[in-house]
């Protein structure tokens, strides 16, 4: 079954500390994977999004997230996160057909430590 | 350009009432998706039109919830006999539907829904 896993509910960072958030999948077709943002109150905003090539993808905010096909990872993260970065996380994966629609994952809160 | 908007931004209801959500997608996105958010629940799938296609109604909860979208382009979200646990953000999506589910999808804000 096709699904996404996100195994951290909460993440607490002090500001300026490096940031990693995981991601695991499973999808029987190539995938395409896409990492979201969003801040309090507001929609969901893509930070970045992989689907084939260099295996590092660079996204909007500093953030980065490599695909790890032999470990069926997506992890996103940042090399020194900001106060401004405080938001929920979600990782989802999908696939190159019509009809087909992506699976979010349960999403990852980050909280900042001052 | 504007991105996906929807109304109210808020909305209470008591008990039993009816209530409609609408979303104006981004100006020429075929495809349009609704999303229940509930508080640490995530993003729970409703229902997705894409095109001219039956919709995929999989993830509506209940018969109480159905949705429509008119020339392709307005969707609303009725909800019927409301009830307590209905309460959540929902949200609606558009994206340009060329690929499925390797689609970007744009957010809107959100409509906010408190069943009293």
């Amino acid at each position: 079954a096709q699904s996404v896993t996100q195994p951290d509910i909460h993440i607490t960072v002090s500001e300026g500390a490096s940031l990693e958030l995981r991601c695991n999948y499973s999808y029987g077709a190539t995938p395409y994977l896409f990492w979201y943002v969003q801040s309090p109150g507001q929609g969901l905003q893509l930070l970045l999004k992989y689907f084939s090539g260099d295996t590092l993808v660079q996204g909007i905010k500093g953030f980065e997230a490599e695909f790890k096909r032999s470990q069926s990872s997506f992890n996103l993260r940042k090399p020194s996160v900001h106060w401004s970065d405080a938001a929920e996380y979600f990782c989802a994966v999908g696939a190159q057909v019509r009809d087909d629609k992506i699976i979010f994952g349960k999403g990852t809160r980050l909280h900042i430590l001052p | 350009g504007a991105g996906v908007s929807q109304s109210p931004s808020n909305k209470v209801t008591e008990k039993g009432k009816d209530v409609e959500l609408r979303c104006d997608p981004i100006s020429g996105h075929t495809a349009l998706y609704w999303y229940r958010q509930s508080l640490g629940q995530g993003l729970e799938f409703l229902i997705y039109f894409q095109g001219n296609s039956a919709p995929d109604k999989s993830g509506l909860p209940s018969d109480r919830f159905s949705a429509e979208r008119t020339g392709g382009s307005v969707s609303t979200l009725t909800i019927q006999r409301t009830q307590q646990e209905d309460s959540a953000v929902y949200l609606c999506a558009s994206s340009s539907g060329t690929s499925g589910g390797a689609d970007t999808q744009y957010f809107g804000p959100g409509t906010r829904l408190t069943v009293l």
